[in-house]
């Protein structure tokens, strides 16, 4: 079954520092993956996403992901945390290319520090 | 357009009683998604819409779960003779249907529907 893992549950970093949030993807069928970044009371919002192409995607407010494909992994990367990115943010695996049937991994909350 | 709406935001009710939740997706999106959220747990899939016809149902929503989208603009999610274990975030999002690999819908999502079970 496709599926995603956040395999951590809190990153903390300084501001100012790079952060990167992972996420891997079980191997089955092409992979269609996603970043989402969730702010309390809000939505959630897409970052970014992979679909086919360049392995390294670049999405909003300076976030970017590198496709792995042999290490079957999509992590998120910023050169730079401000206080402002601290959330929760997803990885998420489309089950196909044109549909927004998504599997969400658990999440992973960011909190930037001063 | 202020995005995807979804009321109401919380809901409080006794087990055993019916709710009822509305979401108005972005007026040009064709594509209608529900979801729900429990604490700690990414949102899972529920069903979604494309205009007013239903084209899948996870296996999550029992019978007890019926949603529409009459018109394929709102859409509603009923959950009759609620149960502890439906206290959950229920999440509406919406998007255009893409074509070819590039075309992976980006979903807009709303605040969400909160319903506690008593």
């Amino acid at each position: 079954a496709q599926s995603v893992a956040q395999p951590e549950d809190q990153v903390n970093v300084a501001e100012g520092n790079p952060l990167t949030v992972k996420c891997t993807y079980s191997v089955s069928g092409n992979p269609y993956l996603f970043w989402y970044v969730q702010y309390p009371n809000r939505g959630l919002q897409f970052l970014l996403k992979y679909i086919t192409g360049d392995n390294l995607v670049k999405g909003s407010y300076g976030f970017e992901a590198e496709f792995n494909k042999s290490q079957t992994s999509f992590h998120l990367k910023k050169p730079s945390a401000l206080v402002s990115d601290s959330a929760l943010y997803f990885c998420a695996r489309g089950t196909s290319s044109n549909t927004g049937k998504l599997i969400f991994g658990q999440g992973t909350t960011l909190q930037v520090k001063p | 357009d202020t995005g995807v709406s979804q009321n109401p935001r919380h809901k409080i009710t006794k087990r055993g009683q019916n709710v009822t939740f509305r979401c108005d997706p972005i007026s040009e999106h064709n594509r209608l998604y529900w979801y729900r959220q429990t604490l700690g747990q990414g949102p899972e899939f529920l069903t979604y819409f494309q205009n007013e016809a239903q084209l899948e149902k996870s296996r999550l929503l029992s019978d007890r779960f019926s949603a529409e989208r009459p018109k394929g603009s709102f859409s509603t999610l009923e959950i009759q003779r609620t149960e502890q274990g439906d206290s959950a975030m229920y999440l509406c999002a919406s998007s255009l249907l893409g074509t070819g690999p590039r075309g992976a819908n980006v979903l807009t999502f709303g605040a969400g529907s909160r319903l506690t079970v008593l």
